[in-house]
């Protein structure tokens, strides 16, 4: 059962231009998103989050939406650079009852390029 | 660079035998949480460790056991490998406090079963 999907294995953008990651949940006790950025032979490293209070959140280049009645949020680097090429991940987790620290629930996936 | 390491890298094992992998946390992290990455997956929860107790575990058998020791290090062991153990171990470590933590993450261990 695969309760976060990334739908995309993978997205080739130009440089300078929008990159949109997208991501889709099923289950509605998840109420803490994150995206996670992984290089190859690196860990997973963490790029920005947004809890389900908020529909957006910022961090420069970065911005996640969230639309919690659609169970979706999306990543968007703008402008997108070379160096973002990875691999990116959506996670979630639950807090209710506040036992959930730590256990995230992460998507497939999707392989970001970025083109000179 | 998160201040997670794990050792080894690199893995080899055949198929029955056991295998210890070490996490060494963040320093001020309390609690260590291990995960398992098959090739083309996302990253599956195994396990969480805080004041080293199990404090959650996620649809992974009884062979997969872990520790946390009082300087937060931590190990994973599993038991009587099976060929679909071979993935990329992941450790993060992260400090529960507040409603929600963020995961740093350790660059894995790869282990092949064969």
């Amino acid at each position: 059962d695969q309760q976060v999907k990334q739908n995309s294995p993978s997205l080739s953008v130009q440089e300078g231009r929008i990159s949109i990651l997208n991501c889709d949940y099923t289950n509605s006790m998840f109420d803490y998103f994150l995206w996670y950025k992984k290089y190859p032979a690196e860990g997973p490293t963490f790029l920005i989050s947004i809890s389900s209070i908020k529909d957006k959140n910022e961090d420069g280049r970065f911005t996640v939406f969230l639309n919690k009645s659609a169970k979706h949020l999306s990543l968007h680097i703008v402008p997108s650079q070379p160096g973002d090429s990875a691999v990116y991940f959506c996670a979630a987790s639950s807090n209710a009852g506040g036992t959930s620290y730590g256990k995230l629930t992460f998507g497939q996936g999707t392989i970001l390029t970025v083109h000179p | 660079e998160t201040g997670v390491t794990q050792s080894p890298t690199h893995l080899i094992k055949t198929r029955g035998q056991q295998v210890t992998l070490r996490c060494s946390s963040q320093s001020g992290h309390n609690t260590v949480s291990w995960y398992q990455q098959a090739l083309g997956q996302g990253p599956q929860f195994i396990f969480q460790y805080y004041r080293e107790e199990e404090n959650g575990r996620g649809n992974f058998p009884p062979r997969f056991s872990g520790l946390q020791f009082p300087n937060y290090s931590s190990e994973l062991n599993v038991n009587a490998l099976e060929l679909d153990d071979s993935a990329l171990y992941l450790c993060a470590s992260s400090l529960k406090e507040g409603w929600n933590e963020k995961l740093f993450f350790g660059s894995g261990t790869q282990l092949s079963v064969l």
